[in-house]
């Protein structure tokens, strides 16, 4: 059974630091791209940041462009998001998920909140 | 990174049928078939629901539909029923630089 389970939510204070982590199992993690999406409360969806199988190449949303780092350890099965310069705008459930061949997201973790306040 | 427009909002009686919509751009939902539907309940992981723009992972009911026309895609859900109640969000790859861009998301009550 694919499951992906994420950790390292939190409050952080705005300028903080903070670091996502998702755990894969269930199917070959290596095998697959990999995306993080978030949510701000009572919003909709927003891509954040997607990584290669082989973490070779990366891409992120204008909005944390700079201050986000999407990485994999691949020996581990896990994913990372390395957020750093935290700001309020950045409060959300932050999601994992894994993308297949056709661009779809077919399977989510439950997500972890992130809430900057101060 | 403009994100695809969806009404904020769709309502149907049990047993019709609903569409939504979710237009993009030339750049994404109308250059590539790759346009995908979520479903998402409240304090729920969204689901996926629809694949390359019409078709339907397993386990999904064929009462879930979808479509595409130029730069617009369709969901359509049929015979509704009350768990069908959630948010729908569609999502259509971008090109390798941008990716994947959502929609804003559509609450679909059943009356």
């Amino acid at each position: 059974e694919v499951q992906l389970v994420e950790s390292g939510g939190g409050l952080v204070q705005p300028g903080g630091s903070l670091r996502l982590s998702c755990a894969a199992s269930g199917f070959t993690f290596s095998s697959y791209w990999m995306h993080w999406v978030r949510q701000a409360p009572g919003k909709g969806l927003v891509w954040v940041s997607r990584i290669n199988s082989d973490g070779s190449s990366t891409s992120y949303a204008d909005s944390v462009k700079g201050r986000f780092t999407i990485s994999r350890d691949n020996a581990k099965n896990t994913l990372y998001l390395q957020m750093n310069s935290l700001r309020a705008e950045d409060t959300a459930v932050y999601y994992c998920a894994r993308i297949d061949s056709s661009h779809s997201f077919d399977y989510w973790g439950q997500g972890t909140l992130v809430t900057v306040s101060s | 990174q403009s994100a695809l427009t969806q009404p904020a909002s769709v309502s149907g009686s049990p047993g019709q049928s609903i569409t939504i919509s979710c237009t993009g751009t030339s750049s994404d939902v109308g250059s590539y078939n790759l346009v995908s539907w979520y479903q998402q309940h409240p304090g729920k992981a969204p689901k996926l629901m629809i694949y390359e723009g019409s078709k339907r992972p397993s386990g999904v009911s064929n009462r879930f539909s979808g479509s595409k026309s130029g730069n617009t895609a369709s969901l359509t859900i049929s015979g509704l029923q009350a768990e069908d109640e959630a948010d729908y969000y569609c999502c259509s790859y971008a090109g390798s630089s941008t990716d994947v861009v959502f929609g804003g998301g559509t609450k679909l009550t059943v009356l």
